[in-house]
Parts: C-alpha cells; sequence; structure tokens
C-alpha cells in the first residue's frame, strides 16, 4: 500500500507571507501513461473536503492562482505565493495511483 | 446545480448495520467513479471504498474489507454503503466523492457531499 507523509503537520502563517507544504510518497505515483498521480485538498473549517490541484501541478475549477502545486515521483509541494485568511484550515494530500491514500494533513491557521 | 447529498446516518450499537445513502444530481451519475472517504472525530481523513462507473470494479480498505460493501444504482442516480459489523472506531462523518468520469481523463476527487455522521456505542 501506498504511504503518503506531510510536512509540517502544523503551520502558522503570517497574511501575504508565502507558504509551503511537502507531501513525500513511499512509491512513485507516475503511472505507465505518463501522469503522476497526486492531488492536493483543503478542508476548511466546518466544511466538506475541497478539491485544490489535481496531477501534481493542475489547478481545480476556481481556485486562485495564489496555490500552485510541483514536484515528481515521489516528493510534492503545494505552495501558496501569498497566505490569505480565508486559506486557513487543513491541506491533505492525496494518491490516485493505488485505489485512493491520503497524507495526514498539515494545519494551517493565523500567526 | 452538481451536489451529492448523503443520508443513513446516526447511532447505533457496536455490532449493529447501517446502509447510507448518496444521492447525486446535476450530473451525468452513470459516468463517474465514485468514493466514499470518512473523517473520525479530530482525525484526518480515510478512504474507505471506490467503485468504478458500471459497478464491476471494487476496491475497500483493509480497516472496513469483509465488513462494508459498496454499490450503486445508475438508474436512482445513487451511491450506497452497506456497513455491517459495526466498531466503535467506525465512529466518523461519512462523505461521498465524485471520481473520474469513465470517458475522460482524472481531474481530482472534484465534488463531494456534506456528509453524514455514523455514531457507534452502547
Amino acid at each position: 500500500d501506498i504511504v503518503l507523509t506531510q510536512s509540517p503537520l502544523s503551520l502558522p502563517v503570517t497574511p501575504g507571507e508565502p507558504a509551503s507544504i511537502s507531501c513525500t510518497s513511499s512509491q512513485s505515483l507516475l503511472h505507465t501513461n505518463g501522469y503522476t498521480y497526486l492531488d492536493w485538498y483543503v478542508q476548511k473549517p466546518g466544511q466538506s473536503p475541497q478539491l485544490l490541484i489535481y496531477l501534481v501541478s493542475r489547478r481545480a475549477s476556481g481556485v486562485p492562482d495564489r496555490f500552485s502545486g510541483s514536484g515528481s515521483g515521489t516528493d510534492f509541494t503545494l505552495k501558496i505565493s501569498r497566505v490569505e485568511a480565508e486559506d486557513v484550515g487543513v491541506y491533505y494530500c492525496m494518491q490516485a495511483l493505488q485505489t485512493r491514500t491520503f497524507g495526514p494533513g498539515t494545519k494551517v491557521d493565523i500567526k | 446545480e452538481v451536489q451529492l447529498v448523503e443520508s443513513g446516518g446516526g447511532l447505533v450499537q457496536p455490532g449493529g448495520s447501517l446502509r447510507l445513502s448518496c444521492a447525486a444530481s446535476g450530473f451525468t451519475f452513470s459516468s463517474y467513479e465514485m468514493n466514499w472517504v470518512r473523517q473520525a472525530p479530530g482525525n484526518g481523513l480515510e478512504w474507505i471504498s471506490y467503485i468504478t462507473a458500471s459497478g464491476t470494479t471494487i476496491y475497500y480498505a483493509d480497516s472496513v474489507k469483509g465488513r462494508f460493501t459498496i454499490s450503486r444504482d445508475n438508474a436512482k442516480n445513487s451511491l450506497y454503503l452497506q456497513m455491517n459489523s459495526l466498531r466503535a472506531e467506525d465512529t466518523a462523518v461519512y462523505y461521498c466523492a465524485r471520481d473520474r468520469d469513465s470517458g475522460r481523463g482524472y481531474y481530482g476527487v472534484d465534488v463531494w457531499g456534506q456528509g453524514t455522521t455514523v455514531t457507534v456505542s452502547s
């Protein structure tokens, strides 16, 4: 089974400043079709999870361009260029190569 | 509007059973693969089951294998999760979530319901 780890698990941020979350997979998420099946989701307080990024770097519909994803193979990063107060929540990476697995989550809150 | 609405949660005793439903609307349900994902109180997200658009291929997490059964009725635009032999550790909010359109590429798990709460306690 594929295991995902995230760091940090807690991330206090200052509005206007950048933020970055890492996700590491126990095995490569590169499919033979050339796509890498790593997504990012956010769960804001009191809400259901929502899709931010799919296939490593593709922003979902309506996601602000301050969010970006990068990485390959087993190592991935979600970056927020300038954090806004509305970005607080728990951020999860998820692999979709073999069934589905979520990382443990990174709690982002305002300093 | 694209929407998923879960129902069927509640309080059940250990060893009991419960059937969750997820009603889909606003999209061609029969074209999409679907998931159940749960979140125990204070914990992160746990994927528990997946079903293809036609229902022919199904996967389960080890934590629920042999106890839970996923199914769908495309004529009724509905997804189900039959949960048997429930344990205290199954207490969670259960979400249904839309996955890949079987006729297109992968675009993430892009639609989530509001969740239904299952509490297993005596």
